[in-house]
């Protein structure tokens, strides 16, 4: 299975500044998600970043809220802009996985935990 | 609209009793389904998944779970639980012809020694 390094792992932030979250995976792969759960609650899709194009946000998330980078196949950041108490959340990245069975599936970075106040 | 619905917020069982936690889709075409642990302050770890082939699907640290398409349902199971299991356990689906994976809200499981 793939490897995600996910930095920084928590954090707590003024509101109204931006932290940028960095998703590091140790082979090429072609889609890379962003995911929020809010406190108590499940995962939802933020946005799909893939290489050489503009991320796909789904309804809901705005690039100028959450502008996402994809420079390459192994790397990708999300940021969270102009921060809100609303935005505690934890983010997480993942990535399409063939998990060694040939066959489809996901693994997600351990998260990052990110507090407003 | 694929969907995922965990009918139960929290689960308890006593350690060594088998555990069941619940899960039923709705997706329009042959589902792919996942099962997810969350320990605290973690993030998520795959557990098993149902592509296609057998409807019993055997996992890690001795989970599996059913496939059962007339009940459109993927329930998942432990013969005999321990208190290490106790964790938040996620239910998702997404389709062939969708890479999006769809989650459900979550059962928290509370293994009791």
């Amino acid at each position: 299975s793939a490897v995600i390094s996910q930095k920084p792992s928590r954090d707590i932030c003024q509101r109204g500044t931006s932290l940028t979250i960095q998703c590091q995976v140790d082979s090429q792969v072609t889609m890379m998600f962003w995911y929020r759960q809010q406190p108590g609650q499940s995962l939802t899709l933020i946005a799909t970043a893939n290489q050489g194009s503009e991320a796909t946000y789904e309804s809901g998330f705005v690039i100028d809220k959450f502008p996402i980078s994809r420079p390459n196949l192994t790397f990708s950041t999300l940021t969270v802009s102009n921060m809100s108490p609303e935005d505690s959340s934890i983010y997480l990245c993942s990535v399409e996985d063939l998990m060694g069975q040939g066959a489809e599936g996901y693994t997600f970075g351990s998260g990052t935990r990110l507090t407003v106040v | 609209a694929q969907s995922v619905a965990q009918p139960e917020d929290q689960v308890n069982v006593a350690e060594g009793n088998p555990l069941t936690v619940k899960c039923t889709y709705s997706v329009s075409g042959n589902p792919y389904l996942f099962w997810y642990v969350q320990y605290p302050n973690r993030g998520l770890q795959f557990l098993l998944k149902y592509i296609t082939g057998d409807n019993l699907v055997k996992g890690s640290y001795g989970f599996e779970a059913e496939f059962n398409k007339s009940q459109t349902s993927f329930h998942l199971k432990k013969p005999s639980a321990l208190v290490s299991d106790s964790a938040l356990y996620f239910c998702a689906v997404r389709t062939h012809s969708s890479y999006k994976l769809i989650f459900g809200s979550g059962t928290r499981l509370l293994v009791r020694p």
